[in-house]
């Protein structure tokens, strides 16, 4: 078994303010994804990774950045807060061996406030 | 483009009671396509998944899902809820390039 580590648990940020979320995996797994979480909208894909060094922009990348510099790890960036928001940022991980290999395993998630 | 409805936004069913919950599928091609639950401040953990096979596929904690092409459908089922199954209910469809597609969840209530 393995497990995905997120930090920080809590991040409260203030409008304009740069932050910067933390995943750590130690599955060895080759993919990495970043999803955004709001009430009532599901999981939107934000970046995706499949070995370090890559990175592939989902449907929300805008305003956000990656950076995927060991394979245990993919951060995630909040290039400009945006006033008010609340949203939970999910990372997960799979392995890479095509479809049918694909099972995406979470971690806890990084609630994010701005104030 | 691939995309993923669960129409009821809320359910609410009593302990032992069975249960259904909704997930229609748009995807050109045979699907993959999962469920997943979410318990209150924890991450996704899988339920089930279905590969193309045998339409009915067993998951965790009792939880089963029937594919329907001809509905472009995936719905959870449960015959006995527990008070343990309270928690959001994710459907997800896979893309072509791995790349999961999620609905907006279902919230099971369950009462005693």
């Amino acid at each position: 078994g393995g497990i995905i580590t997120q930090t920080p648990k809590f991040l409260i940020g203030q409008e304009g303010q740069k932050l910067t979320l933390k995943c750590q995996q130690n599955f060895n797994h080759d993919t990495m994804y970043w999803y955004r979480q709001d009430s009532g909208k599901g999981l939107r894909l934000i970046y995706y990774s499949i070995t370090e060094n890559d990175l592939q922009k989902g449907d929300l990348s805008e305003g956000y950045d990656a950076s995927r510099e060991k394979k245990s790890s993919f951060s995630l960036t909040v290039t400009s807060a945006q006033k008010n928001e609340m949203a939970v940022f999910l990372c997960a991980s799979s392995p890479t061996g095509g479809r049918g290999q694909d099972t995406q395993y979470f971690g806890p998630g990084t609630r994010l406030l701005v104030l | 483009a691939q995309s993923v409805t669960q129409p009821d936004a809320r359910v609410t069913v009593s302990e032992g009671a069975s249960l259904q919950l909704r997930c229609k599928y748009s995807y050109f091609g045979t699907p993959y396509l999962f469920w997943y639950v979410q318990y209150p401040r924890q991450g996704l953990q899988l339920l089930l998944k279905y590969y193309p096979g045998d339409p009915v596929v067993q998951g965790v904690n009792g939880f089963e899902a029937e594919f329907s092409k001809s509905n472009s459908s995936f719905h959870l089922r449960k015959a006995s809820v527990h008070w343990s199954d309270w928690a959001v209910y994710f459907c997800a469809v896979l893309s072509n390039y791995n790349v999961l597609y999620f609905g907006s969840g279902t919230k099971l209530t369950v009462e005693p």
